[in-house]
């Protein structure tokens, strides 16, 4: 059973360019979650999605930042007009059901040159 | 809001036991989680405690005390490839994101 996938693994932009990131979560999994991680920090939560649906965003910022997970194919983290400031660790995670253990990504590290 | 404290480093012996503390501010939550990191890779869910008490699994134990908004990650036998950074994470009750601390590096010597 194939883990959660992430990509790409690792993606490079400038200032002002679109970053759009994949996840594939684990099969049997209808749960994803987005995560951001900067050096040295812990993960900060931003969006939890079920198919079709954004159940939780407030930890996504208001602006440039989207999200969606369709009905078919993989949930997509969208970054419009990159800063410098969005340089980190985009970690998915996919569980189950809600509540249930969350499993994650190898990540995708976002470089805004 | 929540927020979780844990030791900014710890360093052990190859062989030794090691406990993680994770002391934590919530008005509720389901559950506290455990995970390890390495070198910024994948976290890797290692234990998970909903009520009060011990869980074991294997080398690691995850303790939960929610009258002493505490808890802590045991890891016995410990080996080279346990140096990583570890994390307690809460689980909201609403919505049920994981909210991380900011991580233990543990570095095991031999």
């Amino acid at each position: 059973n194939a883990g959660v996938m992430q990509n790409p693994r690792h993606l490079v932009r400038r200032r002002g360019q679109e970053a759009r990131l994949r996840c594939s979560p684990m099969k049997g999994h209808s749960h994803v979650y987005w995560y951001r991680q900067l050096p040295e920090e812990g993960l900060k939560f931003m969006v939890y999605l079920q198919k079709e649906n954004i159940i939780d965003e407030s930890g996504m910022p208001k602006e440039r930042f989207s999200a969606e997970f369709p009905k078919e194919g993989p949930s997509i983290l969208r970054i419009q007009q990159v800063v410098r400031g969005d340089s980190a660790a985009y970690f998915c995670a996919s569980s189950p059901g809600e509540a249930d253990t969350q499993y994650f990504g190898p990540g995708t590290r976002l470089t805004v040159l | 809001g929540q927020s979780l404290e844990q030791p900014s480093e710890v360093t052990a012996v190859e062989g030794a036991i090691v406990q993680i503390n994770c002391t934590y501010q919530t008005s509720g939550f389901y559950g506290l989680s455990w995970y390890q990191q390495h070198d910024g890779g994948a976290p890797t869910f290692l234990s998970y405690n909903a009520l009060d008490g011990l869980e074991e699994t294997g080398r690691f134990s995850s303790f939960l005390s929610r009258s002493d908004s505490y808890g802590y990650l045991l890891l016995q036998e410990l080996q080279m490839k346990d140096s990583a950074s570890y994390f307690c994470a809460l689980q909201g009750n609403s919505g049920y994101a994981l909210n991380f601390g900011k991580g233990t590096s543990l570095l095991v010597t031999p």
